[in-house]
């Protein structure tokens, strides 16, 4: 079974300061992992993705993530959060076989203070 | 190129009601999965239907049914529904059913009393 642990509800960065944002992953195969971002009372948008190519994703918003099998992590980074980026964040995984569900973390909330 | 829409944006239901909610999916593509957010939880997998096929389904009950047009569109139905069932409901399409790439609708706003 596949399962996502997203570490800290919520998360305050400074603007200008670093975010990291933690998934934690559980799979029997290996997986695929996404991140998404919600806006409020918005659906999801597709930050990055990765699918077994380089370890190291860059994304949109000039977000990245890096998937690490021994730590079975693949956190959220980006150099320099913008109020703008105050969002809920969802880490998910899926297998690269049968039907492509997405198992979805609990989401981070992050808040960034001027 | 269109993306996924849903509607309605918002449903109020009571208890025992049945209610449909409705999905484009974006041009081209033929898959559709439907996904349960409750209130501050990560969505939760309903069921996925691929050329008007169920493809897949998660832990939800047989209340909880779906339909896929020959044009891709779909439906989800929920019979009696429960006071748990108030939460938001994201449709979201892939090229086909073996793409790792789902596109979000902004979801169904349903709140049940």
């Amino acid at each position: 079974a596949q399962s996502v642990t997203q570490l800290g509800s919520h998360v305050s960065v400074s603007e200008g300061a670093l975010v990291l944002l933690r998934c934690n992953y559980s799979s029997s195969v290996p997986p695929y992992l996404f991140w998404y971002v919600q806006y409020p009372n918005q659906g999801l948008q597709l930050l990055l993705k990765y699918t077994s190519a380089a370890t190291l994703v860059k994304g949109i918003n000039g977000f990245e993530a890096e998937f690490k099998k021994s730590e079975t992590s693949f956190h959220l980074t980006k150099p320099s959060a913008h109020m703008s980026d105050a969002a809920e964040y969802f880490c998910a995984v899926s297998r690269p076989s049968g039907t492509y569900k997405y198992i979805f973390g609990t989401g981070t909330r992050l808040k960034v203070l001027a | 190129e269109t993306g996924v829409t849903q509607s309605p944006t918002h449903l109020i239901k009571t208890r025992g009601q049945q209610v449909t909610l409705r999905c484009s999916s974006q041009s081209g593509h033929n898959t559709v999965s439907w996904y349960q957010q409750a209130l501050g939880q990560g969505p939760q997998f309903i069921f996925q239907y691929y050329r008007e096929e169920e493809n897949g389904r998660g832990n939800f009950p047989p209340r909880f049914s779906g339909l896929q047009f020959p044009n891709y569109s779909s439906e989800l139905n929920v019979n009696a529904l429960e006071l748990d069932d108030s939460a938001l409901y994201l449709c979201a399409s892939s090229l086909y059913a073996g793409d790792n790439e789902q596109f979000f609708g902004p979801g169904t706003r349903l709140t049940v009393l």
